[in-house]
């Protein structure tokens, strides 16, 4: 079945430490995003890629990096420099330019201690 | 950055009845997307509006764009208790969505 697949699920961090989120898609496409979504809030664009190789800083990218060295993958590592790293993280993917279609993965739950 | 306004935050219906939620913008819209977040889960795509006045139905959720581009509207008649979720309204800006802050749907039976 074609998806996207986010791992972990659930993740603990102690303060100070680096953890990085993993987003895998078989859907063979371009554009591949990610989120934040805190507790009654909306979806708030940390990084995107329209193509391997190259990524786009959204609107909260402090604290966060990404890489896009295939274009099934997009990790996202959330650094100690994150003042307030608990929340949902949604990793997404599109066909291409143009923002059609957003396809999620289930979200990685990342609880700081 | 240019955001989305969702109304109301939250709607508390009625199982049977009828409601309608908002989104607007300050500026044109290319188009607009739906999404709908069930409890615990994550963002499932409904529908994308394109043009100016746009309806589209599915079952009992009717989407509309408006005449200006710079608002929609998602209505659902006849609520059900499988209608909770959230539903959130996006906008593409280039080649990023910016989705507005949802309408958290209750639903009682």
């Amino acid at each position: 079945d074609g998806g996207i697949t986010q791992s972990p699920k659930y993740l603990f961090r102690k303060e100070g430490q680096n953890v990085t989120l993993s987003c895998e898609q078989n859907l063979n496409h371009d554009a591949m995003y990610w989120y934040r979504q805190d507790p009654g809030q909306g979806l708030r664009l940390i990084y995107y890629s329209q193509i391997v190789n190259d990524f786009q800083k959204g609107d909260i990218a402090e604290g966060y990096s990404v890489s896009r060295e295939k274009k099934e993958s997009f990790p996202l590592t959330v650094t100690s420099a994150q003042k307030n790293p608990t929340a949902f993280y949604l990793c997404a993917s599109s066909i291409g330019q143009n923002t059609g279609e957003l396809f999620f993965g289930e979200g990685s739950r990342l609880t700081v201690l | 950055g240019q955001q989305v306004m969702q109304i109301p935050q939250y709607q508390h219906v009625q199982e049977g009845e009828d409601f309608t939620t908002y989104c607007n913008s300050s500026t044109t819209l290319s188009n607009i997307q739906w999404y709908k977040q069930r409890p615990g889960g994550h963002p499932v795509f409904l529908i994308q509006l394109v043009k100016s006045g746009e309806v589209k139905k599915q079952k009992r959720l009717t989407f509309q764009f408006g005449e200006a581009k710079k608002n929609s509207s998602l209505h659902i008649t006849a609520t059900q208790t499988t209608d909770v979720g959230t539903y959130f309204c996006a906008k593409a800006a280039g080649n990023k969505l910016t989705f507005g802050g949802g309408t958290r749907v209750l639903v009682k039976p």
